[in-house]
Parts: C-alpha cells; structure tokens; sequence
C-alpha cells in the first residue's frame, strides 16, 4: 500500500547536536511538508518543498533545515539552534501545488531532549 | 495571513449522541478550502472531510456532516450516533485555492463516553 514512511518514531537530542527526521512517500507526489506540534496547539509548518530541488520556508522555519534530492524523500535536519525541539513533527504529501488536493500524512516523529 | 479558531478546547457526547464542533477561520480570499482532520491516541493525522467555499452543498460523509457559512466565515463539524472510536483531538484547517499550504487551528479533544 502507498504511504508516508516516518522514522525513527521516537528520537532523543543531546545539547548542541543536530538530528535528522526522515521522511519517505511512495505515493508519486509531488508537494512534501514538514509540520511541528505542540501540546495544546495546531499543526505548525516548517518547510514545504513543492518539486524535488526546490523548498520554502514555512511559519517557523528557524533552526531547521530540509533537502529535497528525491521526489519521495524530504529529511528534516533538527540543527543546535533550535532552542527548543522537543515536539512531536509530522511529514505531509499531496499530488502536486496545484491540485490542492488534501494532504496526507506519515505517522509521526517524537523528539525530546535529553 | 489566514487564521482558524476552534473555541471549544475539550468536548464530550456520550455514546450514539450527536455533537457538533466549532471552527471558525478568517481570510480575505473568495475562494478556499477547508478540511476537518482527525488525529486519534495514535497520533495518525486522518481526513475526515473536505469542503470547497465555491460550492453552496455542505459536505457530508457517513456520519459526518458540516455546517459551512460562507459570509460567517464559519464550518462547524456535526458527528452523529457517535462512536467510542470517535475519540480524538479534532482539528480544522484552511487552504487558499491557489496555495498548498494548510493552517490549523488549535484543537477540539473530542472524548465519547459509554
């Protein structure tokens, strides 16, 4: 079955060390996203890459960073400055930009800080 | 920038019941989308239903309907003869027409009682 692929589900960041959140689709879309959520809040958007080479900036976007080499693949790097990562992410798809058809999503990263 | 608003932080409806979630958005665009997402204990991000502002017909599926007032800028999530699986935190979300990028609001936790 086609899907959204997250891994590792849980991850664990030592102080001034960069991580990296993997995320692969088999769904041939073209649209990936990074969300961040927070206890009590929304879905926050981190970085969207709409075609493969090729990414934006989302709403928080500081102290993160994304390559877009693949079309099914979008890792998202958790660099030292972000100051306060401990969040749960999730990685998103859709067909392409213009279809605006919903996005589906992988089942999620937990990253806390030791 | 669009936001959304869910008022109701946590809501319960026992078993069979019907309850109706609250969402609210603002934009200055004539022409959108918005989504209600489930997202259960599993933390899965799930489609629950869609509506497109253009079209006048409130969505339905299954069990699920909603109430979209274009002009209140308004679109409530009604869930009949609910279900213990129906527990989740319920979250609405807006997508401009010409864009792929979704804005969530905070979250309803939905709890069915037996």
């Amino acid at each position: 079955d086609g899907g959204i692929t997250q891994s590792p589900k849980y991850l664990f960041r030592k102080e001034g060390q960069n991580v990296t959140l993997s995320c692969e689709q088999n769904l041939n879309h073209d649209a990936m996203y990074w969300y961040r959520q927070d206890p009590g809040q929304g879905l926050r958007l981190i970085y969207y890459s709409q075609i493969v080479n090729d990414f934006q900036k989302g709403d928080i976007a500081e102290g993160y960073s994304v390559s877009r080499e693949k079309k099914e693949s979008f890792p998202l790097t958790v660099t030292s400055a972000q100051k306060n990562p401990t969040a749960f992410y999730l990685c998103a798809s859709s067909p392409d930009r213009l279809s605006n058809q919903p996005q589906h999503f992988g089942d999620g990263t937990r990253l806390s800080i030791l | 920038a669009q936001t959304v608003t869910q008022s109701q932080p946590e809501m319960s409806v026992q078993e069979a019941e019907t309850v109706t979630l609250s969402c609210t958005y603002d934009t200055s665009e004539s022409n959108y989308y918005l989504f209600w997402y489930k997202q259960p204990p599993s933390r899965q991000m799930i489609l629950v239903i869609r509506q497109e502002a253009y079209k006048q017909q409130n969505a339905t599926e299954n069990r699920f309907s909603v109430n979209f007032q274009k002009a209140a800028k308004s679109f409530s999530l009604k869930i009949s003869d609910s279900q213990l699986g129906d527990t989740a935190m319920y979250f609405c979300a807006f997508m401009s027409f010409y864009g792929n990028k979704l804005v969530f609001g905070a979250g309803t936790i939905l709890r069915v009682k037996s």
